[in-house]
């Protein structure tokens, strides 16, 4: 069976604190992916990342950067010097392409609520 | 470009009644997801559709009903509403090792 652990429910932070989400995930599937989405108070969700389960390569995109470790089934989402901003619930997502998915089911984790203080 | 549209946005029903969710997407994509989102649950996966004519249950599947006639278009049916069911509702597409794009979510009220 697949799934997504965010152990942690709810983050406070003050501005310009980093913040790290972490996402644990389950899969038997040898080839899969990992989202990261983002759910502001306005409610749509928004997609931060996608990887797949060949590429280790960590990424940075401006404040926010990920780390993929297969070795601990991790990918966890670091906010480096959090802004009010980016206040929102982010959920961590996982899908594989195999026998074990039984065909494209998209498994998302319970969230993380971040609140950024000014 | 419309992307994911999900109708209607908002809906209360009584106890007992039947109403249908319509999710439709312009991006071609095969696959198709129902999600609920209820506080401190996260987004749990209701039915999907893996391509045209073809459902799967998947983790809460229990008083819904789905269908993938066309392409394009995934319905979901709620046969006699619950007070449980009242929840929000989201939609999303996706092709197969691509991310998924999501409706605006619509909230349904059960009275």
């Amino acid at each position: 069976a697949q799934k997504v652990t965010q152990a942690q429910t709810e983050i406070s932070v003050v501005e310009k604190e980093d913040v790290t989400l972490d996402c644990v995930y389950e899969t038997r599937d040898t080839t899969y992916y990992l989202f990261w989405y983002k759910q502001p108070p306005s409610g749509e969700l928004v997609f931060l990342i996608r990887r797949n389960s060949f590429d280790e390569q960590n990424e940075i995109s401006g404040r926010y950067s990920w780390n993929f470790q297969k070795s601990t089934s991790s990918f966890n989402f670091t906010i480096t010097a959090s802004q009010v901003v980016d206040s929102a619930v982010y959920f961590c997502a996982l899908t594989s392409s195999g026998p074990y998915n039984q065909g494209g089911k998209l498994i998302f984790g319970q969230g993380t609520e971040l609140s950024v203080k000014p | 470009n419309a992307g994911v549209t999900q109708t209607p946005k908002f809906r209360v029903l009584k106890t007992g009644q039947s109403m249908t969710l319509l999710c439709a997407q312009d991006m071609n994509h095969e696959y198709m997801y129902w999600y609920r989102q209820d506080p401190g649950m996260g987004l749990r996966l209701i039915h999907y559709s893996v391509g045209e004519g073809t459902t799967a249950k998947g983790e809460v599947p229990d008083g819904y009903n789905v269908s993938r006639l066309k392409k394009q278009n995934f319905l979901l049916g709620l046969e006699s509403a619950a007070p449980s069911q009242t929840s929000v509702y989201f939609c999303a597409s996706r092709n197969r090792v691509r991310e998924a794009f999501f409706g605006q979510g619509t909230r349904l009220t059960v009275v």
